[in-house]
C-alpha cells in the first residue's frame, strides 16, 4: 500500500532563511510526487510535480524539490522564506488506480 | 484559467438534516473526487467519479453519497448530517490520464453541524 509521511506538522522560519518540508513515501511502483500549497481559506493548488525524468523539479514560487529513490524522500525546499509563503503544504503521491494519497500536511510559519 | 467551484464556502446545518454540497468544474475533466479535510489528518478520500454516471468509494464514504448526471457537476450529498461530518469538504478534479495528472481544487465548503 501506498503511503506519505510527513516529518513536522508545524514549521517556522525567519524571512529569508531555508524552508525544508520533509516529505517520505513508500511504494510498490514508481511513484508520481506532488507538493500541493493551501492558503488561509482557499483550496489546494498545485506547487510542483514528479512524474519521470529529471529529479530535481523546480516549481512556482522559488519551491523546487529533489526526488531520491534510495531515500524514499520528495523534500520541498525554498532557499529564502517570504512572508507571502506562510501556508499548508501537503505532500502527495499518485501510484496509478485512481486515488492519490496525500500527507497530513506541514503547516509554515514565516517570521518578519 | 481552469476553474472548479463549489456551491458554499460556509455552512450550518442540523443533525439529521440532508445536506447538498454542489461542485461544478469548467475543464470538461473525466475524473471528479470528494474530500474532507481535518486537522492532523489531511485529505481523505470520499468518493471519485471517474465518468458521468459513474462513481467508486473511497476511504470514508460512510454517511455519504454522490451524483454524477452531467460531466461538469459532482454532488456530494449527506443523508443525515452529524455532528462527525462536521469538516471542510473540497472538491477536485483532473483529466483521465490518472495518478500522474495535477488535481484541480475548489475552494472548499466549510461545514458546521449542530
Amino acid at each position: 500500500a501506498q503511503s506519505v509521511t510527513q516529518l513536522g506538522s508545524h514549521v517556522s522560519v525567519s524571512e529569508g532563511a531555508l524552508v525544508l518540508l520533509r516529505c517520505n513515501y513508500s511504494s510498490s511502483v514508481p511513484p508520481y510526487l506532488f507538493w500541493y500549497v493551501q492558503y488561509p481559506n482557499q483550496g489546494l493548488q498545485l506547487l510542483l510535480k514528479y512524474t519521470t525524468g529529471a529529479t530535481l523539479v523546480k516549481g512556482i514560487n522559488g519551491f523546487e524539490a529533489e526526488f531520491k529513490k534510495s531515500e524514499t524522500s520528495f523534500h520541498l525546499t525554498k532557499p529564502s522564506a517570504h512572508m507571502s509563503d506562510a501556508a499548508e503544504y501537503f505532500c502527495a503521491v499518485g501510484t496509478g488506480g485512481f486515488k492519490t494519497i496525500f500527507g497530513a500536511g506541514t503547516r509554515l510559519f514565516v517570521k518578519a | 484559467d481552469v476553474k472548479v467551484t463549489q456551491s458554499s464556502r460556509y455552512l450550518v446545518k442540523r443533525t439529521g438534516e440532508k445536506v447538498f454540497l454542489e461542485c461544478v468544474q469548467d475543464m470538461d475533466h473525466e475524473n471528479m473526487f470528494w474530500y474532507r479535510q481535518d486537522p492532523g489528518l489531511g485529505l481523505r478520500l470520499i468518493y471519485f467519479s471517474y465518468d458521468v454516471k459513474m462513481k467508486e468509494k473511497g476511504d470514508i464514504p460512510e454517511g455519504y453519497s454522490v451524483s454524477r448526471e452531467k460531466k461538469e457537476r459532482f454532488s456530494l450529498i449527506l443523508e443525515s448530517a452529524s455532528t462527525n461530518q462536521t469538516s471542510m469538504y473540497l472538491c477536485a478534479s483532473r483529466t483521465r490520464q490518472g495518478t500522474m495528472e495535477t488535481q484541480y481544487f475548489g475552494p472548499g465548503t466549510r461545514l458546521l453541524v449542530l
